[in-house]
């Protein structure tokens, strides 16, 4: 399974856009690169995929470099709700079921 | 919409005791997986359920922890006899389709946070 290095934390200040860095330089090609994230207290939240395409939702843009070994989630406009523990994906591609596997993830501070 | 709603979202029980956790996944997803976190670490894989496939049990760590899913909708998760190392807070997932093959992400509801007292 690929696995995926993030820097541990970040602090960003609100209103500016947060970018937030992941490598996962074993990818192989049919695995997808997904975001979750967790608020405290709270169970982990989608926020987007891709695969080798660029991506964008309402919560966030997702860029894949051309090689596929590394991404960067960006969040336009941080507010101080999006503070919360950020954690890149690589999905299993053997498993029985698409089983989530979080790593360390990065811990992000949005500052007023 | 409505999302994945687990009940109790606290649940203090005493060291023994059976509990039993229930899960509603959305409307409409076929795949249904619990997992659990302990204070500070990561997700730990628990049990899957797809339609009507025999459910993959791997990552159950004990006989004392079984789950069920009843018409492809609701779900329970139960621990017979608790003890200390099973608190932590139990997360339930579901998605569209939980195929190999699928892109489908999950969605997770808030928890059952379990204190084993």
């Amino acid at each position: 399974d690929a696995k995926t290095t993030q820097p541990p934390s970040m602090d960003c200040a609100e209103g500016r856009a947060a970018n937030l860095p992941c490598n996962h330089s074993t990818i192989s090609g049919n695995e997808y690169v997904y975001w979750y994230r967790q608020i405290h207290s709270q169970g982990p939240q989608y926020i987007i995929h891709g695969l080798k395409n660029n991506e964008t939702n309402e919560m966030a843009s997702l860029i894949i470099t051309e090689d596929r070994k590394s991404s960067t989630l960006i969040l336009p406009h941080a507010t101080l709700r999006d503070t919360a523990v950020y954690y890149c994906i690589v999905r299993e591609r053997k498993a029985a079921g698409n089983k989530l596997t979080f790593g360390g993830g990065t811990r992000v501070l949005v500052k007023p | 919409g409505a999302g994945v709603s687990q009940s109790p979202s606290n649940k203090v029980t005493e060291k023994g005791k059976d509990v039993e956790l229930r899960c509603d996944p959305i409307s409409g997803h076929t795949a249904l997986y619990w997992y659990r976190q302990s204070l500070g670490q990561g997700l730990e894989f628990l049990i899957y359920f797809q339609g009507n496939s025999a459910p993959d049990k791997s990552g159950l760590p004990s006989d004392r922890f079984s789950a069920e899913r009843t018409g492809g909708s609701v779900s329970t998760l139960t621990i017979q006899r608790t003890q200390q190392e099973d608190s932590a807070v139990y997360l339930c997932a579901s998605s569209l389709s939980g195929q190999v093959l699928s892109n489908q992400p999950q969605h997770f509801g808030d928890g059952t946070r379990l204190s084993i007292l």
